[in-house]
């Protein structure tokens, strides 16, 4: 069966270090993948899209690696802050191009 | 920046009661999805649309019918509330090429 994984444990880490959150799938071949933030109450708000032929794109802090033999997308925000701390989502294309969300990590930043 | 507008933050309905869920966006996007979002199950796909008066059933269409008679509106509507679409409910637009979504603010319905 079709499934995307996130790690629904809270990922707790100190200020200034770099956060790493996975998404594994299986039994997809998504042209593209894409990672959202979502603070409590808030709706989800798009961060990066990565392509299949693309194995890593950067944005500020934020790195998305993106592995199509693995099936795997790595997140990683570096130099932490209190501020990054939301929910991260994972999201595919899935079938008829419909986008297809993980059920989030929880990323909790700590002075 | 894509503004998407939902037209109500926190609604209490009634089992029984027909409820609309009301979604504005302000840039001229063909695609438009309703999701709803639950602990532990994530975001899922109730309708989407690819344009005007058009219409798609998501993963969970069930006790769900939408409404698209404006490019800019998107309409959810429940014909008789029950308790397990107490949700948070969420409406997104979609810039074509790439599908990334712009989200609203959300809904919070409740039935009881």
């Amino acid at each position: 069966s079709q499934k995307i994984e996130q790690n629904s444990e809270a990922l707790n880490i100190q200020e200034g270090k770099t956060a790493t959150l996975t998404c594994n799938y299986t039994n997809y071949s998504p042209a593209y993948l894409q990672w959202y933030r979502q603070d409590p109450g808030r709706g989800p708000v798009f961060l990066l899209l990565i392509r299949e032929n693309e194995k890593e794109k950067r944005k500020e802090r934020l790195k998305v690696t993106f592995d199509t033999t693995l099936k795997q997308s790595l997140f990683h925000i570096t130099a932490s802050q209190p501020a990054d701390s939301a929910t991260y989502l994972c999201a595919l294309q899935g079938a008829a191009d419909k986008l297809i969300f993980g059920t989030g990590t929880r990323l909790q930043v700590f002075p | 920046d894509v503004k998407v507008t939902q037209s109500s933050r926190y609604l209490v309905k009634r089992t029984g009661e027909k409820v609309f869920l009301e979604c504005v966006q302000d840039m001229d996007h063909e695609n438009m999805f309703w999701y709803r979002q639950d602990p532990g199950l994530g975001l899922r796909l109730i309708y989407f649309s690819y344009d005007v008066k058009m219409k798609e059933k998501g993963d969970i269409p069930e006790g769900y019918s939408v409404s698209r008679e404006k490019k800019e509106r998107f309409s959810l509507i429940l014909e008789s509330a029950s308790t397990n679409q107490t949700s948070m409910y969420l409406c997104a637009a979609a810039i074509l090429n790439t599908g990334e979504l712009f989200f609203g603010e959300g809904s919070r319905l409740t039935v009881l």
